[in-house]
């Protein structure tokens, strides 16, 4: 069975600290991850997936299979990237997706 | 056209209404999905359709009944919903490119039984 784990419900730093969102996963097979954003009162929407290894809105995320992790890491976070924060494992053609429980971002001034 | 569209936006229904949710999306996408999303909790999938064959269905009660006109469109029809099934709707597409592909969500259909 596949599952993923964001261990943090709640993560508050404060404008111009580094931020790091966890997410674990459990797969048997070669997992996909993603990372979803969903800002106040605004639709689902892709963050960044692992297999295109870039840097969105200055966030990054890394595979990393031995210790079965995908964290979102920031530098420097924003007052704009307090939002929840969803990581999602698919399995390749299957469709068949599984998010986690998400974290909720606040960004303090 | 880069959107998933939903209607309706809110919807309010009693235990023994018939209604249906709508999702349309013009991206050329030959997947299509349905989720619930309780508040606070993440999205659960309901169902997926590929090339508008009905591929997953994730156990769903058959209350709901999706269906798939086209390769544009998806609807979930609703029949003797329960209070317990507010929530909101959301759809999604994706190009079904070969891998695991980026789903792109629809704003949802909040959904209220009383």
């Amino acid at each position: 069975a596949q599952r993923v784990t964001q261990p943090e419900k709640l993560l508050s730093v404060f404008k111009g600290a580094p931020v790091e969102l966890k997410c674990n996963y459990s797969y048997s097979g070669s997992p996909e991850l993603f990372w979803y954003v969903q800002y106040s009162r605004q639709r689902l929407q892709l963050l960044l997936r692992h297999i295109s290894r870039e840097s969105i809105k200055g966030f990054t995320a890394d595979l990393n299979k031995g210790e079965t992790s995908f964290h979102l890491k920031k530098p420097f976070a924003q007052e704009e990237d307090s939002a929840m924060y969803y990581c999602a494992l698919l399995r390749t053609n299957a469709g068949k997706s599984t998010f986690g429980d998400g974290t909720t971002l606040t960004v303090k001034p | 056209d880069t959107e998933v569209t939903q209607t309706p936006k809110h919807l309010v229904m009693g235990m023994t209404n018939k209604k249906s949710l709508k999702c349309e999306q013009h991206m050329g996408h030959r997947a299509m999905y349905w989720y619930k999303q309780k508040a606070k909790k993440p999205p659960e999938l309901m169902f997926v359709y590929s090339y508008e064959k009905l591929s997953i269905n994730e156990s769903v009660p058959s209350r709901f009944s999706p269906e798939c006109p086209n390769s544009s469109l998806l609807n979930l029809h609703l029949h003797a919903l329960q209070p317990e099934d507010s929530a909101l709707y959301l759809c999604a597409s994706s190009q079904l490119g070969g891998g695991a592909d980026t789903q792109y969500f629809g704003p949802g259909t909040r959904l209220t039984v009383l």
